[in-house]
This record gives structure tokens, C-alpha cells and sequence, in this order.
């Protein structure tokens, strides 16, 4: 079965600090696989994609994501944090059966001044 | 482009009461997926549509039906509410080519 694991609940970072927001994947075949960030009271915006090629995902905002197939690893990265990045983040996997998206329970950013 | 839209924003159901969301969208995409969102759980999928006139059930259908009679609307339905279908309710859409899907604003259901 598919499935995807976001491990924290939080991430706190400083300003200006690197920020890492974690996912690991359990899927069969090439795994497509993307992030997602949800504001407060509203929908989820799509920020990046892996389908193939690059390792290194670039993607909005100042956001990549590293795709790790040997540790199963799709991170969330940003070299310089911003207090506007505070929010809930997705990674979620695709289903091959109508494109339907797996979705990691989600980690909440906290980005303190 | 209004994108992904959702009717109503919000709603306090009595348990046993029946209620229809509405889902639209201005994309011509081909599928159209309704998902409940739960503290601590992510966004779990309740039924999907891969095309007009098509539903599929989807990890937690029980409660809910779902009809998509035009391409651009997607219709998720509660015939007879109960508190456990306290949630945040978001519709998405995504053509065939691109796999990203577009999110809703969500409608936030209180089942009381």
C-alpha cells in the first residue's frame, strides 16, 4: 500500500535560518510526489512537483524539495526563512488510480522573528 | 479564471439532517476529487470523478455520495449527517496532463 510520512508535527526556525520540513514515501513504481502549503482558513496551494529528472525540485516562494530515491526522502527546503512561511505543509504522493493525491497528516511551520 | 469554488464556506448541521456541497470549477479539468480534512490526519479522500457522468469511491467513502452530471461541477452529498462528519470539506480538480490538483477554499461542517 501507499503511503507517505510527514514525522513532525512542528518545525520552529529562526528568521533568516535554513528551514528543513521532512517526508518520507512508501510507494511501488516511480513514485510522483508533491508539496503543498495551507494558510490559515484557507485551501491548499500547490508548490512544487517531483515526476522525474532533477533530483533538486525548485519550486515557489524560494522553496525546493530534495528527491531521495535510496532513502525514500522527498524534504521540504528553503535556504532563509520567512515569518510569512508559518503554516501548515503537505507532501503527498500520487495515486496511479484517478490521480487522486496521498496526502502526509502535515507539519506545521512556526517562523519566529 | 475563479478557479476551484466551493458552496457554502460554512455550516452547522443537526444530526440526521441531509445537506448537498457544491464544487465548481472553470478549468475544464477532467477530474474532480472531494477530500475531508481532520486535526492530525491530513486530507483523506472521500470520492473522486475521472470524468462527466463517472464517481469513484476513494479511503473514506461511507456517508457521502457524490454525483458529476457536468464536467465543471462536483456535487458531494450527506444524506444523513452525523458528528463524525465534523470537518473541513475541500474540493480539487487537476486536468490530465499536469497531475497538480487545485484546491478549493473548503467549507467547514460542524454536525451537532
Amino acid at each position: 500500500a501507499q503511503s507517505v510520512a510527514q514525522p513532525e508535527d512542528q518545525v520552529n526556525v529562526a528568521e533568516g535560518n535554513p528551514l528543513t520540513v521532512k517526508c518520507t514515501y512508501s510507494v511501488s513504481g516511480n513514485p510522483y510526489l508533491f508539496w503543498y502549503v495551507q494558510y490559515p482558513n484557507r485551501g491548499l496551494q500547490f508548490l512544487l512537483k517531483y515526476i522525474t529528472g532533477d533530483n533538486l525540485v525548485k519550486g515557489s516562494y524560494g522553496f525546493e524539495a530534495e528527491f531521495n530515491k535510496s532513502q525514500t526522502s522527498f524534504h521540504l527546503k528553503k535556504p532563509s526563512a520567512l515569518v510569512s512561511d508559518s503554516a501548515l505543509y503537505f507532501c503527498a504522493a500520487l495515486r496511479y488510480s484517478g490521480y487522486a493525491l496521498n496526502f502526509g497528516k502535515g507539519t506545521s511551520l512556526l517562523v519566529t522573528p | 479564471n475563479a478557479g476551484v469554488t466551493q458552496t457554502p464556506k460554512f455550516r452547522v448541521l443537526k444530526t440526521g439532517q441531509s445537506m448537498t456541497l457544491l464544487c465548481a470549477q472553470d478549468m475544464n479539468h477532467e477530474y474532480m476529487y472531494w477530500y475531508r480534512q481532520d486535526p492530525g490526519m491530513g486530507l483523506r479522500l472521500i470520492h473522486y470523478s475521472v470524468g462527466e457522468g463517472t464517481t469513484a469511491k476513494g479511503e473514506v467513502p461511507d456517508g457521502y455520495n457524490v454525483s458529476r452530471l457536468k464536467k465543471q461541477n462536483f456535487l458531494l452529498g450527506l444524506e444523513s449527517a452525523a458528528p463524525s462528519q465534523t470537518s473541513v470539506y475541500f474540493c480539487a480538480s487537476t486536468g490530465t496532463n499536469s497531475k497538480e490538483q487545485y484546491f478549493g477554499p473548503g467549507t467547514r461542517l460542524t454536525v451537532t
